[in-house]
């Protein structure tokens, strides 16, 4: 079926540099993929929706420059925490909706791991 | 989105059939309901969506009450593979083409041997 991928799964950095944290899907085309955050014992947070071609749409409390998102291509979606802190480790998630599929069925990555040191 | 009601956890034991409860009494006539897991470090994983009718699929059953108001995951023989936190979400079929979903805390499932 649908996969959608995530690279990398596990990123150390140190405090004060950016990262960039890859989502693909792997054999359909995306128009539009979601990155999540997820902190120890709690569920899923939206972060932002990632539209090919245009500017990322952010959730209320999310900060646009510190988070930045490309959609630059319908299958590749990055996020990029920039100047990050410990405060922003923490594990990172992105789905896609596959349109063909029956339901539109939404896929989600593997995830990746963050720990700013 | 209409907000759903899950237990915050529950036990099983091994090969036997669990039953996952989900409220959901402010729903609308165009909500889809959908059931997700994620296992310990990964991505939510699809399990199962219904709209009105009971539906079944490899992994699961879901069957919907009458009134909509609630509804419940079946797993027919729990595996310690199962271990998993259940997400149950309402999806707006109008916003279908968008694919955003909200994460409730949802519930979760212990498997013992």
């Amino acid at each position: 079926g649908a996969v959608v991928s995530q690279h990398p799964s596990r990123v150390i950095c140190k405090s004060g540099t950016s990262v960039k944290i890859e989502c693909r899907s792997l054999d359909f085309q995306a128009t539009t993929m979601f990155w999540y955050r997820q902190f120890p014992k709690q569920s899923l947070m939206l972060m932002a929706t990632s539209n090919e071609g245009s500017k990322a749409t952010y959730e209320q409390g999310v900060e646009k420059d510190k988070f930045l998102i490309n959609h630059a291509s319908l299958t590749l979606s990055t996020l990029t925490v920039t100047s990050a802190h410990p405060e922003d480790s923490s594990f990172y998630i992105c789905s896609a909706r596959d349109p063909v599929t029956s339901g539109n069925t939404i896929y989600f990555g593997e995830g990746s791991w963050l720990t700013v040191v | 989105d209409a907000k759903t009601t899950q237990p915050n956890s529950m036990e099983s034991n091994e090969e036997e059939p669990v039953h996952l409860p989900c409220n959901h009494s402010t729903i609308s006539g165009t909500d889809y309901i959908h059931w997700y897991r994620q296992l310990p470090s990964q991505g939510p994983e699809y399990v199962i969506h219904g709209l009105t009718s009971n539906v079944n699929n490899r992994m699961a059953s879901l069957a919907i009450a009458e009134d909509r108001k609630s509804s419940t995951l079946i797993l027919h023989r729990a595996t310690l593979r199962d271990a998993a936190v259940y997400y149950c979400i309402l999806r707006d079929v109008r916003s279908s083409n968008t694919g955003k979903l909200i994460f409730g805390q949802g519930t979760t499932l212990q498997v013992k041997p």
